[in-house]
C-alpha cells in the first residue's frame, strides 16, 4: 500500500541554518504531495502542496518539489527562524478514485536556536 | 480566514463510557474527516464522509466509532465503549475539493481514558 517516509527528528539548527526534512514515498500512479506544520499545542497547518510531477509547492519561505524519478517531496528554507520551531508532517493524497484519505509520515520535530 | 472549530479542547472520559467529539467544518465545504494521533506517533485516518454516507474508513474505524452530520453545520465523531488506547488527539477536517486542495484541520480533542 501507499506510504510515506520522513527522516528521524529532531532536528536542531542555528537560527539563519539551512534546513532540509527529506520525505520519500510509496504509491501508484501519482499522488498529490503536502506537508503540514503542527506547532506546540495546535492542529495540522497545510504548509504546502504539489499535484503533479516536477511542480514546486512554496510558501513562508519553504519549498519542496516533487519528484518523480526519485519518489521524492524533500521540504526545504534557506534561512530558519525560531518561529519555525514545530513538527512537519510530510504527507500524500493517493491517485485512484474514491479514496480520499491522506497518508502521514511519521513527522520530524524542528528545533531551531537562537 | 475559515476554520474547523472542535469541541471540548480536552475531554478526560471513563473507561467503557461513550464519548462524542464535535466539529464544526468550514460552511461550504463537502467533505469531511476524522484523524487521530496517539502521543508521539503518526497521523493516521479514521474516515472520511460524504453526501451524508461515509465514503471511506480505516480498519481502526471498527464498529465502536461512528459519525454523524446531525445538522448542517456539525459533524460528529461517537466513541463507544471506551479503551485506554483510544486515548489520542482527534482531529477533524473539511474540504471542498477532494481532488486538489489540502484539508483544513481543526485544532484537535485531546481525549484521555483513565
Amino acid at each position: 500500500g501507499d506510504s510515506v517516509t520522513q527522516m528521524e527528528g529532531p532536528v536542531t539548527l542555528s537560527e539563519e541554518a539551512f534546513l532540509t526534512i527529506n520525505c520519500t514515498y510509496t504509491a501508484t500512479g501519482y499522488p498529490s504531495l503536502f506537508w503540514y506544520v503542527q506547532y506546540p499545542g495546535e492542529g495540522l497547518q497545510l504548509l504546502l502542496k504539489a499535484t503533479k510531477a516536477d511542480d514546486k509547492g512554496s510558501n513562508k519561505g519553504f519549498e519542496a518539489t516533487y519528484r518523480k524519478e526519485t519518489t521524492s517531496f524533500h521540504l526545504e528554507k534557506g534561512s530558519v527562524q525560531v518561529s519555525d520551531s514545530a513538527v512537519y508532517f510530510c504527507a500524500l493524497r493517493g491517485d485512484y478514485s474514491g479514496t480520499y484519505k491522506y497518508i502521514f509520515g511519521t513527522g520530524t520535530r524542528l528545533k531551531v536556536l537562537a | 480566514e475559515p476554520e474547523v472549530t472542535q469541541t471540548p479542547s480536552h475531554q478526560v472520559t471513563q473507561m467503557g463510557q461513550e464519548v462524542i467529539l464535535r466539529c464544526v467544518p468550514i460552511s461550504n465545504h463537502l467533505y469531511f474527516y476524522w484523524y487521530r494521533q496517539i502521543l508521539g506517533q503518526k497521523v493516521e485516518f479514521l474516515v472520511s464522509f460524504y453526501n451524508n454516507e461515509i465514503s471511506e474508513k480505516s480498519e481502526i474505524f471498527d464498529d465502536q466509532f461512528s459519525v454523524e452530520r446531525p445538522d448542517g453545520s456539525n459533524f460528529t465523531l461517537k466513541i463507544r465503549s471506551t479503551k485506554l488506547e483510544d486515548s489520542a488527539m482527534y482531529f477533524c477536517a473539511s474540504s471542498g475539493d477532494k481532488a486538489n486542495y489540502g484539508y483544513t484541520f481543526g485544532s484537535g480533542t485531546r481525549l484521555t481514558v483513565v
